[in-house]
């Protein structure tokens, strides 16, 4: 049971694209999480798959996708802002399993 | 927009001395966990609680730890002797409880606890 994230550290431009990838491994029913971290702030959902679409919309932008032949989570959002500047964590929670799984995150820096 | 509080926002405590940690959950919400992340490392699961009783636990929650819902807001993480590697963000997390449904968790801000 183990979740990774790609990158550790993430230096971006403002309107750079971003991707931020996730794996997961757990053969079974998965919900799947991304959690943001601003400076100074405690962890926020900014969003979830539980079933259905397995592209998810969340907040401020952000979009990730689901695939399943691949166990993997990836975040996305097509134009950065400063102000998304943070840290990303990936999670995973199996089935009706109470714990949340989290990856070590990334931390993501955009330059103005 | 309800939110986790938690209590204090930093405690500096000595090794061996016990430390209580407090939460108050979003109102209406019947799951609480605790998790903690300790400096460079990921956040980890440690308990979670159910109708008065632990649901269940990581091998880190030993018997130096132990969870309480003391009346009908609070939820509090008690470490007995306390070690240096305690030395954590502990957060606190409450979900509803959904039958065979899948739910998310709304985190706290944190307590940073240092173990000196």
């Amino acid at each position: 049971q183990s979740v990774s994230q790609h990158n550790h550290h993430v230096i971006l431009s403002e309107a750079a694209s971003l991707e931020l990838g996730c794996n997961y491994s757990y053969g079974g029913t998965v919900n799947l999480f991304w959690y943001v971290q601003y400076p100074g702030q405690h962890l926020q959902l900014l969003l979830k798959y539980f079933s259905g679409d397995p592209l998810v919309k969340g907040i401020k932008g952000f979009e990730a996708e689901f695939i399943k032949s691949k166990f993997s989570f990836n975040l996305r959002k097509p134009s950065v802002q400063w102000s998304d500047t943070a840290e990303y964590f990936c999670a995973v929670n199996e089935g009706r399993d109470d714990k949340i799984i989290f990856g070590k995150g990334t931390r993501l820096h955009i330059l103005p | 927009e309800p939110e986790v509080t938690q209590t204090p926002s930093h405690q500096v405590t000595q090794m061996g001395q016990e430390v209580i940690l407090r939460c108050v959950p979003i109102s209406n919400h019947l799951y609480f966990y605790w998790y903690r992340q300790i400096l460079g490392q990921k956040v980890e699961f440690l308990v979670s609680f159910y109708n008065n009783e632990i649901s269940e636990k990581s091998e880190i929650f030993d018997d130096q730890f132990s969870v309480e819902r003391p009346d009908g807001s609070n939820f509090t993480l008690k470490i007995r002797s306390t070690k240096l590697e305690d030395s954590a963000m502990y957060f606190c997390a409450s979900s509803e409880a959904l039958p065979g449904q899948a739910y998310e968790q709304y985190f706290g801000p944190g307590t940073r606890l240092t173990v000196t």
